[in-house]
């Protein structure tokens, strides 16, 4: 069974600081989405990642996704306070499922 | 374009109720998931389904739970004889073509679903 674990689950940061999301998952995947969700909202889709060594960037965020560390990294540059939300990971399963599999989520909060 | 729609964006229903929930799929997306978020939780996949089939609803509970996405109209989530247990949001997301394993699912704003 797939299970999607994340790290840190909060994240507190000051403005103009660096830090790095991490996602691991337990089985082999062939796609990895990013979600952003603020305090009762929807997901907004940042990035999908669909095979190893992808990395993509939009603004302050960049994620990478490496297949054979079954890993993904969000990292955050320079924060600033509208980075503040809740970012998931989520997984696809191999094999043609096309449910996603989430972690539980890393709250940043990016004080001023 | 809408995005996906999803009504009512809140529901109370008092124990043993039915509940609706309805999901609008974006304009020329065919495929819709169903799932479900418990406070400080991620979300966990119900069920999805393509135009009058069930493809997969491996993340559904065997009993009180049903989805139907039918030919026209809206997707609709139902849940009977509600207990304080099923109180979460429940989103919906569409795709739009599925089957190939690397479609974004685009989610609607939820219904947060509160049992008294």
């Amino acid at each position: 069974e797939l299970k999607v674990e994340q790290n840190p689950l909060f994240l507190s940061m000051q403005e103009g600081k660096n830090y790095t999301i991490y996602c691991n998952y337990s089985t082999t995947s062939d796609r990895l989405y990013w979600y952003r969700q603020d305090p009762g909202k929807s997901l907004e889709s940042l990035f999908v990642l669909l095979s190893n060594g992808a990395v993509k960037q939009e603004g302050r965020l960049m994620a990478s996704l490496d297949t054979k560390a079954r890993l993904s990294t969000l990292h955050i540059t320079a924060a600033v306070h509208d980075l503040s939300a809740t970012y998931f990971c989520a997984v696809g399963p191999q094999g043609g499922s096309e449910k996603l599999v989430f972690g539980k989520g890393t709250k940043l909060t990016v004080n001023p | 374009n809408a995005g996906v729609m999803q009504n009512p964006r809140h529901l109370v229903r008092r124990r043993g109720q039915e509940a609706r929930l309805r999901c609008s799929p974006m304009k020329g997306h065919s495929h819709v998931y169903w799932y479900r978020q418990l406070p400080e939780e991620g979300l966990k996949f119900m069920v999805y389904l393509q135009k009058e089939n069930i493809i997969d609803e491996s993340g559904m509970p065997k009993e009180r739970f049903s989805a139907e996405f039918p030919k026209e109209g809206p997707s609709i989530l139902r849940i009977q004889q509600v207990v304080r247990g099923d109180s979460a949001a429940y989103f919906c997301a569409s795709s739009p073509l599925g089957g190939l394993g690397a479609d974004t699912q685009y989610f609607g704003p939820g219904t947060r679903l509160t049992v008294l």
